[in-house]
């Protein structure tokens, strides 16, 4: 079965930087897109973006354009995201999840809440 | 970018009710419109994509429609498991976007 495991909760100091990671297994992971999506505490989903795990190519939403990177490894099925100059409106859970071909979230990571403060 | 507005933002309702959620886009998305419950704690779950398909293992008193702009998420003889919140989801174009939500509570 599908499964996608996120890496644990971190703590971060304004300023500074967190990479979260995806492991995917139960499926061919270079024939699906991965997206990221957060959501702060009590509030509601916001799409960061994507990336093809076949050739890397990646889309940001405007809003994390600079900011965001989305990487992987093919070689142990691995999705990344970094986030920089993190600032307290970041704290916030952090998903990944897969897009199935009718462009619907099917499969989601279990969240990695990051928390930025000083 | 595609707004996404949903209605109601909060239901209080009872075990047994039928309850309709709305989701108007700001602009045609055709069917990419999926629908998601998530209880506190815990990731969001497909319910329903392309509008109207319910996905497998997901029960049968769930049921969307719609096409275009407006659509609408129905849960009938709502079940104690049902109390959560829903999101709508477009993915006609990038970026994507959710709805607001709505969360059930009980009455």
């Amino acid at each position: 079965q599908v499964q996608l495991v996120q890496s644990g909760a971190e703590v971060r100091k304004p300023g500074a930087s967190v990479k979260v990671s995806c492991k995917a297994s139960g499926y061919t992971f270079t024939a699906y897109f991965m997206h990221w999506v957060r959501q702060a505490p009590g509030q509601g989903l916001e799409w960061m973006g994507r990336i093809s795990p076949n050739t890397g190519g990646t889309t940001y939403a405007q809003k994390f354009q600079g900011r965001v990177t989305m990487t992987r490894d093919t070689s142990i099925t691995t999705a990344y995201m970094e986030l920089t100059r993190l600032g307290p409106d970041d704290t916030a859970f952090y998903y990944c999840a897969r897009v199935d071909s009718d462009l619907s979230f099917d499969s989601w990571g279990q969240g990695t809440l990051v928390t930025v403060s000083s | 970018d595609i707004q996404m507005t949903q209605s109601p933002s909060s239901l209080s309702v009872s075990v047994g009710d039928r309850v309709t959620i709305t989701c108007r886009a700001s602009q045609t998305i055709s069917t990419y419109l999926h629908w998601y419950q998530q209880r506190p704690g815990t990731a969001p779950k497909l319910l329903i994509y392309t509008a109207s398909n319910l996905k497998r293992g997901v029960p049968s008193r769930f049921s969307g429609s719609g096409s275009g702009t407006d659509f609408t998420l129905t849960i009938t003889s709502l079940q104690p498991e049902d109390f959560a919140t829903y999101y709508c989801h477009q993915s006609y174009s990038t970026p994507f976007t959710f709805g607001q939500g709505t969360r059930l509570e009980i009455k």
